[in-house]
C-alpha cells in the first residue's frame, strides 16, 4: 500500500449539488494532482498541487476548485455537480517534479454518478 | 490540447498469445511511461523509457522508446489471465502535467 487513500469510494449525488472529494497521503509528498479517467479519454489532469495552498489548473479545471491546507490532504470540489461530471477521479501523489520522469502513485479511485 | 493516440483500443487474446499495442505523438517526448490499471484500481507503472531507440524490459513485458521520439511499443509475452485490464502510455507536456493516451483494454481468454 502506497499511503494514498480516497474518500469516498463511491458517490451518487443530484444534478446541482456541491460534492467534495479527499485525498490522504501519508507519504509527505510535495505534489498532489487530481485526475478524471472517461472511456475514450484516458485520463486527464484537473488541478495539482505543488505545496500546501498552492494549486494551478490542469486541462479540465472548469467546474471545479481544490483545497490544499495540510500536506497530507488535498479536496477536489464540484461546486454545483453536472452530469458530465459523472466519472472515476484518481489522486496521484510525487515526491517532486521528477514525477513525471519517474512516474506517478495513484489512489484506488472515486467512482461519482451525478443523476 | 496534446494528445497521445493509444491502439488498438482493445484486444481479445487467447492465454499464452504475445501483444503489441503502441502510443503515437504529434509531438516529441522526453519520457514514456507505461502504466496498467487493473479493474477498480489506479493506475501502477510498469516501465519508464528515458532515451530514442531505448528499449527496457520488465518480466514479460517489453517497451521501446521510438526513434522519433514520437511513438512508443509495448509487448506483453505469453500472456497470462492476470494480463487483464487496461494499458496506458504517458508523456509528460511539463513539469507538472502528465498526459495520458486513451488505454488498450486488454482481455485474455483462459
Amino acid at each position: 500500500d502506497a499511503g494514498i487513500t480516497q474518500s469516498p469510494r463511491h458517490k451518487v449525488t443530484e444534478t446541482g449539488t456541491p460534492v467534495t472529494l479527499r485525498c490522504h497521503q501519508t507519504e509527505n509528498h510535495r505534489y498532489m494532482y487530481w485526475y478524471r479517467q472517461d472511456p475514450g479519454h484516458g485520463l486527464r489532469l484537473i488541478h495539482y498541487s505543488y505545496g500546501v495552498k498552492d494549486t494551478d489548473k490542469g486541462e479540465v479545471s472548469d467546474g471545479y476548485s481544490v483545497s490544499r491546507s495540510k500536506t497530507e490532504d488535498f479536496l477536489l470540489t464540484l461546486e454545483s455537480a453536472t452530469s458530465s461530471q459523472t466519472s472515476v477521479y484518481f489522486c496521484a501523489i510525487s515526491e517532486s517534479t521528477r514525477g513525471t520522469r519517474y512516474g506517478y502513485t495513484f489512489g484506488s479511485g472515486t467512482r461519482l454518478t451525478v443523476v | 490540447g496534446q494528445q497521445l493516440n493509444q491502439s488498438p483500443q482493445s484486444m481479445f487474446i487467447q492465454e499464452g498469445e504475445d501483444v503489441s499495442m503502441n502510443c503515437t505523438s504529434s509531438s516529441i517526448f522526453n519520457t514514456w511511461l507505461w502504466y496498467k490499471q487493473d479493474p477498480g484500481e489506479g493506475p501502477v507503472l510498469l516501465i519508464a523509457l528515458y532515451k530514442a531507440g531505448e528499449l527496457t524490459s520488465n518480466g514479460r513485458l517489453t517497451a521501446q522508446f521510438g526513434i522519433t521520439r514520437k511513438d512508443s511499443f509495448l509487448n506483453i509475452s505469453a500472456s497470462i489471465p492476470s494480463d487483464v485490464g487496461i494499458y496506458f502510455c504517458a508523456g509528460p507536456l511539463n513539469n507538472n502535467d502528465m498526459r495520458f493516451g486513451a488505454g488498450t483494454r486488454l482481455t485474455v481468454k483462459p
